[in-house]
Formats: structure tokens, sequence, C-alpha cells
């Protein structure tokens, strides 16, 4: 079982419009939360983290935790064009040290 | 401040060779992390490596080993090359690698096994 589930999609937006991407996990110990985006061919690099319930926002970005129901969201509003790739939820648990475990991650496709 | 690089960026092998990868980490950062990355299974967590000595592994066969020198760079070797070991390898470095810390990732480099 993975512990880190994604939606593969494609999840097509409209430019401008929100997309929403979600993410839950299977490890209740789970702490530290985590988007990184991707782009065709190039590595991934951090959108967002998120350790506490609630929501986060960072410019157009809002990470989402609720760690009752496992569950973290990524919202992305007006998107654009340039929003297009993989993201890619990730997950950490305590104790101090990296061992991260990622979903396969949601393509997102911003039509113009 | 220079990024993670990575070398070499892409490499053909055939079924039963080794190859070994190399990675250098942000200057400053100690904690070096590998990961496999497949269109089938993601990124996949290989082994966390600070101040030289191993501190976390995941579900890989022992095919699959890694060091780390004492300026913070680290190598990967994978022994006896098989079809399903073509995948991107990418490293990320952190500050210390807690939990809570951010990962930069490098380039990665694509190994095709023939």
């Amino acid at each position: 079982q993975k512990e880190v589930e994604q939606n593969s999609g494609p999840l097509s937006v409209p430019e401008g419009a929100i997309a929403s991407l979600n993410c839950t996990y299977s490890d209740r110990v789970s702490q530290s939360f985590f988007w990184y985006r991707q782009y065709s061919g190039k590595s991934p690099e951090l959108i967002m983290s998120i350790y506490s319930n609630g929501d986060k926002e960072d410019g157009r970005f809002t990470a989402q935790l609720n760690k009752a129901s496992q569950y973290v969201s990524l919202l992305i509003r007006d998107s654009q064009p340039s929003d297009s790739a993989t993201y890619l939820c990730a997950v950490n648990y305590p104790g101090g040290y990296q061992k991260v475990t990622f979903g396969t991650g949601t393509k997102l496709q911003v039509i113009p | 401040k220079a990024g993670v690089t990575q070398t070499p960026r892409y490499l053909i092998k055939t079924r039963g060779q080794q190859v070994t990868l190399s990675c250098s980490p942000i200057s400053g950062h100690r904690s070096v992390s590998w990961y496999q990355q497949t269109p089938g299974q993601g990124l996949q967590f290989l082994f966390e490596y600070f101040s030289e000595t191993q501190r976390n592994k995941g579900n890989f066969p022992g095919r699959f080993s890694g060091r780390q020198f004492s300026n913070s760079r680290s190598e990967m070797n994978v022994s006896t090359l098989e079809l399903g070991d073509s995948a991107l390898y990418l490293c990320a470095s952190a500050t210390s690698g807690g939990h809570q810390e951010t990962q930069y990732f490098g380039p990665g480099t694509r190994l095709l096994v023939l």
C-alpha cells in the first residue's frame, strides 16, 4: 500500500481558474508536508511546506493540512500556463532526519 | 550560492555492470539524500547521509549503496545493474536534515541500462 496517494491526473483547468490538488497519507505520525513542482525533464523544486493544521498562503499558492483526515491539499489561484507541471506531495516523519516519502504526482495542465 | 550538482548527467550502461554517481551538495549543507525516479514508481527514497554516516535507508536491495565524504560530497553505487535500474537518480541536500527542513534537488543523473 502506497503511503502517499495522489490522483495522477491530468488535471486540466482554464487559465485564471483555481487548481486544486489533493494528497492523502497513511501514516498518522507524519509531521512535515511539502509540495514540490516538477517540470518535465527537470528536478523537483519546493513550492510550499506545512506542518500545522490549517491553511498556509504564499502568493497564489495555499496549502491546507488536516491531520485528522490525513489530508493535505494545494490550491493555485489565478492559474497560469507556466503552472503546467507535475505536483508532488511529500511527507516526512519526526525523529530529526530526512526520510521523505513522495506521492507519484498530479499532472496539471493550464489551458490558455 | 551554487546549487546541488550531480555528475554525470547521462549514463548508458549494460546489464551486469556497475555505476557510480556523484553529488555535491550546496555549500554548508551536510545532509545528502538520494532518490530514484521512474515513471511507474515515482520518487523513491534510497538513503540519506549526514556527517559521513548513513542515517536512513529506503527499501532497495543491497546492490544500491552510498557513501559520504568529509566535505559532504556523496556518491552512490549500483552494482550488477538490471534493466529496471533505468531511472533518473536525484540527490538532494539540506542543512542538517531535520524533518522540517527544505531539501534542494540537483538536476539528476539519467541512467539507461541496456
